[in-house]
């Protein structure tokens, strides 16, 4: 079965960090662009970052560059997602999803990540 | 990078046609041919229900159609079944690798 997990999400104070993870199986993962996308309380969805099938390229949107860090291991089909010095408005939902065709084709869940005192 | 435009609901009985308007700009949805479309029901994640501005992923029914004129993409819902109540969101490749949602259209089937 296709699928991604994500693990990791919780309550962290401002200005915590977190690391989310991303278990994919049913798919090549090692030959696939991934993605994080984020989700806020009732809002709409926002493209997060982007890591390379190989991990050699990574881009970010700039609410999160600087902060956050995108990375995989191919060799465990895991993608993980870094989050430092988090701030209130980083509080969503955070989905990984496979990129395909300029599109997001494979979604997990999602794992909650809530930033507060 | 501002988010594409779309409005925050629209509505049809069963059986009918709905259209959801998606407008960017020449940076982004007139730019590319790069607009995807997305279901997602409350509490679910999204789901991919057309790319590449027309194209639909196996297991997607043809009732769902996409078209590109200009700035503006479309997505038309046609034949309306109660299980196509959900919000839906547009897509855009933006270039410089980056991509842009639109706010999203919460669907209600009447």
């Amino acid at each position: 079965e296709v699928q991604l997990v994500e693990s990791g999400g919780g309550l962290v104070q401002p200005g915590g960090s977190l690391r989310l993870s991303c278990a994919a199986s049913g798919f090549t993962f090692s030959s696939s662009s991934m993605h994080w996308v984020r989700q806020a309380p009732g809002k709409g969805l926002v493209w997060v970052s982007r890591i390379y099938s190989d991990g050699s390229d990574t881009r970010y949107a700039d609410s999160v560059k600087g902060r956050f860090t995108i990375y995989r291991d191919n060799a465990k089909n895991t993608l993980y997602l870094q989050m430092n010095s988090l701030r209130a408005e980083d509080t969503a939902v955070y989905y990984c999803t496979r990129g395909i065709s300029y599109g997001f084709d494979i979604w997990g869940q999602g794992t909650m990540v809530t930033v507060s005192s | 990078q501002s988010a594409l435009t779309q409005p925050p609901s629209a509505s049809g009985s069963p059986g009918q046609s709905v259209t959801i308007s998606c407008t960017g700009t020449s940076s982004d949805v007139g730019g590319y041919d790069y607009v995807s479309w997305y279901q997602q029901h409350p509490g679910k994640a999204p789901k991919l229900m057309i790319y590449e501005v027309t194209k639909r992923p196996s297991g997607v029914p043809d009732r769902f159609s996409g078209s590109k004129s200009g700035n503006t993409a479309s997505l038309t819902v046609s034949g309306l079944q109660a299980e196509d109540e959900a919000d839906y969101y547009c897509n855009s490749y933006a270039g410089s690798n980056n991509w842009v949602f639109g706010g999203g259209t919460k669907l209600t089937v009447l």
